[in-house]
């Protein structure tokens, strides 16, 4: 089946430094979203992008639609301890299903 | 707040126990799901209601059941349960089939 792939896993940064991470697969995705998860709560939603190159922002946070539209890519500058959390991406696939794959996650943890 | 409530937040039960799981959302939305969450793997989609009307049922066992009565409401009902089924449980809805899922905080369920 159709599988997203996200890197890194987790991170350990220092307060301030930037953060990137991405969801890459083999197939062509129409959509992308990025969702932040904290302990004990659900995703939210982050970035949502449609269009191949698509570039969006949300304050400190700038995700992109790949070229290819197998990947995107999401990154947080000068990171904040509240940046801590569970990152995921999730990719509606071009094959004409409405359904959602989602990535494994990546872990962030900021040290002050 | 994401406009998608879930009750209860956290739920043990034995596994000759049955309970229910409910989900309301104010964001009138036509499109409802149930997500299965376990520790280090994708959300697994489990059930879909579009117009109320259920649209996906990823094969899940029967001792899991779901019920819309109206596009604003959710509930998984379970019985049966066996220890591997504890995990988050989220709800999400979308405008449409498709497009961007906003999440409730989902119900943490414990079975022993």
């Amino acid at each position: 089946g159709q599988q997203l792939n996200q890197s890194p896993q987790s991170m350990f940064i220092q307060e301030g430094e930037d953060v990137s991470m991405n969801c890459t697969s083999s197939s062509i995705f129409n959509t992308w979203l990025w969702y932040k998860q904290d302990p004990g709560e659900g995703p939210v939603l982050l970035i949502a992008l449609y269009k191949a190159g698509e570039l969006t922002s949300n304050g400190r946070l700038t995700a992109q639609f790949g070229i290819t539209r197998k990947d995107s890519f999401l990154n947080i500058s000068a990171s904040i301890p509240s940046d801590v959390g569970i990152y995921f991406c999730a990719g509606r696939p071009a094959s004409g299903t409405y359904k959602y794959i989602f990535g494994t996650g990546t872990r962030l943890k900021v040290l002050a | 707040e994401t406009g998608v409530t879930q009750t209860p937040r956290h739920l043990v039960m034995g596994m000759t126990n049955k309970k229910s799981l409910k989900c309301e959302q104010h964001l009138g939305h036509n499109a409802m799901y149930w997500y299965k969450q376990s520790a280090k793997k994708p959300l697994e989609l489990m059930f879909v209601y579009n117009f109320k009307e259920q649209t996906e049922n990823n094969s899940v066992p029967s001792r899991f059941s779901p019920e819309c009565p109206n596009s604003s409401h959710l509930f998984l009902h379970l019985h049966t349960l066996q220890p591997e089924d504890s995990a988050l449980y989220l709800c999400a809805s979308s405008q449409e089939h498709g497009e961007k899922l906003f999440f409730g905080s989902g119900t943490q369920l414990s079975v022993l």
